[in-house]
Parts: structure tokens; C-alpha cells; sequence
């Protein structure tokens, strides 16, 4: 299966700074998730960009993806403290559909207060 | 909210042993996963369930057997547990299998370590 990869791996910014992270993958999907994971928790679904859109918003979260690129990236505005965690990019392949979601190897980000 | 409880947040057993790692989810989801996740290889599907009784493996089953008698609870058995089989493993459930637009939620994981 196909594997989503993030880039950036490690990003260490101060509070009420922006973070970015994007992410790549190889063939052709449904949609792109991306999940925060706190230290030693499980993971938590943040937001979810279709095949057909563009752009998305959640909050302070900013999601875009091209798919002509195979590319989408996170955007966190105005970064806090609690938002220090790893952050994964899945996408659900065209195929497999959302039971075979494909994780990237997650990029973690430290907000320094 | 979704709740996906994981019966233990850490378990230690070993090698040799068969290990039981239990899942209940709360919200009559059809569908449930089970994954591991280690560092520097991310999350890796073992085995699914989409319906009671049925399951489907993921990218790395062998070891590994999964058992669903009820539509909450999804199993997970280490037949003869083995030290590589030391890792964090993560439970997850979604509601609809014809819907591929929904998120998966998850439970808090369970670290087990195989001595």
C-alpha cells in the first residue's frame, strides 16, 4: 500500500508562531486525514480533505492538498503550547478505500512557550 | 463523542505466552482495526474487521489472529508471543464501510513489551 510521508520530521517553533508540515503520497486516493498524537496516547482525528477539494479550515488548522502534486500540508496558526504533539498525514487509497488507510512516519512539533 | 477503550494501558508478558489485547468501542461502529506502531515505521495495519464475525488482514498479520463475536469488541491474540512483537499497538473503530470519507477513531493504545 501506498505510504504518506511527512516533511518536515522535526519542528521546533515558539508559541504564536506558524507551523507547517507537509506531506507526499504515491497514487491516487479518496481523501487525506491528518491525526495529532499526543506522548503515549492514541491518535486524534483532526480534519479530512477530499479528493475534490482544495482547501479546508478547522480552527486554527489550515489543510490544503493538490493532487496533481500528490502533496498536502498542515497548517497550525498561532501555535500554543498544548499544541505540541506528532502529527500524522493518512490518506485513503482509491482501491483500498478508507479500511486501508496508509500513515506517514509522523513529524513531531514542539511549541516552546 | 466516540470512546474506543483499550483494556490495558500497559501489559507486560512473555515470550511464548498468548497474549489477549481487548478493544470496545461505544458507538455501534461497523468497522475496527488494529495496528502497531513503532518508531521510525509509523503505524502498520494488522488485521480489520468491517462486521461482526468477519476480518480482513492488514499489511503485517502474521503472528497476530484477531477475533470479532460482537460488533463492539475486536480482539486481538498473539498466539506465541515473540520479543519483535514488543511495541505499542493501537485500536481503532469507523462507523460506516461504504462511507471511505469518515475518520477513524482511536483508542489510547496499549504498550506491551515481550520479555
Amino acid at each position: 500500500s501506498q505510504q504518506g510521508e511527512e516533511d518536515p520530521q522535526a519542528l521546533s517553533i515558539q508559541e504564536g508562531e506558524n507551523a507547517t508540515m507537509n506531506c507526499s503520497y504515491k497514487t491516487s486516493i479518496n481523501n487525506l486525514q491528518w491525526y495529532r498524537q499526543n506522548s503515549g496516547r492514541g491518535l486524534v482525528h483532526l480534519i479530512l480533505i477530499r479528493s475534490n477539494e482544495r482547501e479546508k479550515h478547522s480552527g486554527r488548522l489550515r489543510v490544503t492538498l493538490d493532487t496533481s502534486k500528490k502533496s498536502s500540508s498542515l497548517l497550525i496558526t498561532a501555535s500554543r503550547a498544548a499544541d505540541t504533539a506528532s502529527y500524522f498525514c493518512a490518506t485513503a487509497d482509491v482501491y483500498y478505500g478508507n479500511n486501508r488507510l496508509a500513515f506517514g512516519k509522523g513529524n513531531q512539533v514542539v511549541v516552546i512557550p | 463523542d466516540v470512546k474506543v477503550t483499550q483494556s490495558s494501558r500497559y501489559l507486560v508478558k512473555r515470550t511464548g505466552e498468548k497474549v489477549f489485547l481487548e478493544c470496545v468501542q461505544d458507538m455501534d461502529h461497523e468497522n475496527m482495526f488494529w495496528y502497531r506502531q513503532d518508531p521510525g515505521l509509523g503505524l502498520r495495519l494488522i488485521y480489520f474487521s468491517y462486521d461482526v464475525k468477519m476480518k480482513e488482514k492488514g499489511d503485517i498479520p502474521e503472528g497476530y489472529s484477531v477475533s470479532r463475536e460482537k460488533k463492539e469488541r475486536f480482539s486481538l491474540i498473539l498466539e506465541s508471543a515473540s520479543t519483535n512483537q514488543t511495541s505499542m499497538y493501537l485500536c481503532a473503530s469507523r462507523q460506516d464501510r461504504a462511507d471511505s470519507n469518515q475518520p477513524q477513531h482511536f483508542g489510547d493504545g496499549t504498550r506491551l513489551s515481550i520479555l
